[in-house]
């Protein structure tokens, strides 16, 4: 079972664009993280934000944690065809420590 | 290298067949993930090990799934007896130890498909 879900399930958008995903869970968690992959590649890991905070900045990635809602969102400023891919946000949750579980992702299409 | 290294990363196998993919994680890397990504899916958690301690493996499938680290190092998730559901793709993951999991970093790979 999956602990996440995102939302939308896909996205399509032009350059230069802001890309908006959310994701929803279910439990009490540690952390929350969000990771990219590319079609037929591994999982690359992007932000990881925990659970005492409410929103993290990398580069042009911008993640929000609203744990009241048990919600987050991911948000890609100026995209770039590059950022072609699927996202999955990915939980740990407090009583299991060890496990990252992850959603069914939002694949994104950025078009030049 | 200094990545994740999983083999085979191609994989066809008659159902019926046993299977062994192997795990290289990062040197130093003392927590070790499997993940089961079917196609359009999310990862699915298999197991995970620290050091050659098999911590969880609430995911394994059935108990034709089998993993073991015995050095502490290297892993193999074997598949006895393949079906066709056993078809996805396997993913290896790494990452430094702490109280509750952080950054995983993640192999390629290994695409099983059974005939």
């Amino acid at each position: 079972s999956q602990q996440g879900e995102e939302d939308p399930q896909a996205l399509s958008i032009q350059e230069g664009e802001n890309a908006t995903m959310n994701c929803s869970y279910k439990t009490s968690i540690n952390n929350l993280q969000w990771y990219r992959q590319n079609s037929g590649r591994g999982l690359v890991h992007l932000i990881l934000i925990r659970s005492n905070e409410r929103e993290k900045h990398s580069g042009r990635l911008r993640v929000t944690l609203d744990t009241s809602k048990k919600s987050s969102s991911l948000l890609i400023t100026a995209s770039r065809a590059a950022d072609t891919a699927s996202y999955f946000c990915a939980t740990v949750r407090t009583d299991s420590w060890g496990k990252l579980q992850f959603g069914a992702g939002t694949q994104v299409v950025v078009t030049p | 290298g200094a990545g994740v290294s999983q083999s085979p990363r191609y994989k066809v196998a008659k159902r019926g067949q046993d299977v062994a993919l192997r795990c290289d994680p990062i040197s130093g890397h003392v927590s070790l993930f499997w993940y089961q990504q079917a196609l359009g899916q999310g990862p699915e958690f298999l197991t995970y090990f620290q050091n050659e301690a098999q911590l969880d493996k609430s995911g394994l499938p059935s108990d034709r799934f089998f993993a073991e680290r015995p050095e502490g190092s290297v892993s193999t998730l074997k598949i006895q007896r393949t079906q066709q559901e056993d078809s996805a793709v396997y993913l290896c993951a790494s990452s430094l130890p702490g109280q509750y999991t952080g950054e995983l970093f993640f192999g390629e790979g290994s695409r099983l498909t059974v005939l």
